[in-house]
């Protein structure tokens, strides 16, 4: 069974803490995606990775940035915590060439900055 | 700008009834793939079903079915003999070619639905 996996489900930190939030995924995908979702916002892209050590910027990448040190894992880094990223987290792999298009996702982190 | 646009927030549907979700995007796109997934309270997304904008047939999937509107840029989910089970968060997705070669996921706002006993 495929697996996309985020190490917290929730998590409570301070404003200006380094937060590192993980996501591992055990499909050899060669694409992995960082979103926040919001009400009333749905999901909203921060960052992807296509390849180790390769990333691109979505649609809201400020106050983010991303590791990709191998191919399975896939870290989401808040250099200094602030109240506006409390959010839910959601981690998504899948296939470069994407074929019929099938996105897995992880069961997402809850995080609340105070 | 590529968006995908859920204009209902919140739906209900009594149990065994049919309700129709809907969805409008804006691409400049000639291929691409559509989505609907669905996100129960556990939080893990599902996907509920996909269709390839090139081919002209809605997309079925047991009592789920879409109804594609190329041209109009619609991509609406039916839902018949709704289910308890139904009762979850519903997102619209695209999926388009970025400059790297490989996709990236644009998804809605979501809408709510409620299943009512």
């Amino acid at each position: 069974d495929v697996k996309v996996t985020q190490s917290s489900r929730y998590l409570v930190k301070r404003t200006g803490e380094k937060v590192f939030l993980e996501c591992v995924q055990d499909m050899d995908h060669e694409n992995m995606f960082w979103y926040r979702q919001d009400p009333g916002l749905g999901l909203r892209l921060i960052y992807f990775s296509y390849d180790v050590k390769m990333k691109e910027k979505g649609d809201i990448p400020e106050g983010y940035s991303v590791s990709r040190e191998k191919k399975e894992r896939f870290s989401l880094i808040l250099e200094s915590a602030s109240t506006n990223q409390t959010s839910m987290y959601l981690c998504a792999s899948s296939l470069f060439w994407a074929g019929e298009g099938k996105l897995f996702f992880g069961s997402g982190t809850q995080l609340s900055v105070l | 700008a590529q968006t995908v646009t859920q204009s209902q927030p919140e739906m209900s549907v009594q149990e065994a009834e049919t309700v129709t979700l809907s969805c409008t995007y804006d691409t400049s796109e000639s291929d691409y793939y559509l989505f609907w997934y669905k996100q129960p309270p556990s939080r893990q997304m599902i996907l509920v079903i996909r269709q390839e904008a090139y081919k002209q047939q809605n997309a079925t999937e047991n009592r789920f079915s879409v109804n594609f509107q190329k041209a109009a840029k619609s991509f609406s989910l039916k839902i018949s003999d709704s289910q308890l089970g139904d009762a979850a968060m519903y997102f619209c997705a695209y999926r388009i070619l970025v400059t790297s070669g490989t996709y990236k996921y644009i998804f809605g706002t979501g809408t709510r639905l409620k299943v009512l006993a």
